[in-house]
């Protein structure tokens, strides 16, 4: 059965540097989104992409964050400079369609630690 | 905006003991409604789902849920539970036609001993 993966699982970094997460989604789907979930709490919503656009994203998606499908195969989470509270487990996922019926299947995630 | 609560943060059973979990939104609009599983150290993978029709939805391995819309509920039951059943449990919820945005609840981690 087809899987989402996530490279690399674990990413330490210092505060201040760049960070890149990789997700591969499933190799029909057409929606790409991350999701996030800080310790303790509940799983967030970061972003939707789709035919190479943002087409939703929360407020926690600020400037410092960007995503891309640099290639057909991979999609991509890009934190500009990390801070303390950018620490979490980042969980990518993707969906066939959008919207109505969809369901979304995740990733394993990547756990981002930043000291 | 949406929320969803899950009432259990942590439930402990014994094998064959009998399995609810709670899961409570709030949305005035249509809704789709997902019970998501983790297993330990395993990325989290879709138990069953609600889109419309019959209320009472059957998932993998032996897990339904009903949905109650009088009561903006979604509670995921299995009648015997097992010790491969110990896994962390997300209720999420995404309004019918507004968007893609999954909200989750805040899990609810169980332990099955063997």
């Amino acid at each position: 059965e087809p899987e989402v993966t996530q490279t690399p699982s674990h990413q330490v970094t210092q505060m201040g540097q760049e960070v890149i997460l990789r997700c591969v989604p499933i190799s029909n789907h057409l929606y790409f989104y991350w999701y996030r979930q800080i310790l303790g709490q509940k799983v967030e919503f970061l972003v939707s992409f789709y035919n190479n656009e943002i087409s939703e994203k929360s407020e926690i998606f600020d400037d410092q964050f960007s995503v891309e499908r640099p290639d057909g195969s991979n999609f991509t989470l890009k934190i500009r400079s990390t801070k303390l509270e950018d620490s979490a487990m980042y969980f990518c996922a993707s969906s066939e369609l959008g919207g109505g019926t969809d369901t979304q299947y995740f990733g394993p995630g990547t756990r981002l630690t930043v000291l | 905006a949406q929320s969803v609560s899950q009432h259990n943060h942590h439930v402990i059973l014994s094998e064959a003991a009998s399995l609810e979990l709670g899961c409570n939104y709030s949305y005035g609009g249509t809704v789709n409604l997902f019970w998501y599983v983790q297993y330990p150290g395993q990325h989290l993978q879709l138990l069953l789902k609600y889109f419309s029709g019959d209320p009472l939805v059957k998932g993998i391995k032996g897990f339904e849920a009903e949905f109650i819309k009088s009561k903006f509920s979604f509670n995921l039951r299995k009648p015997s539970v097992q010790w491969s059943d110990t896994a962390e449990y997300f209720c999420a919820v995404r309004p019918r036609n507004a968007g893609n945005m999954l909200t989750f609840g805040g899990g609810t981690r169980l332990m099955v001993k063997p």
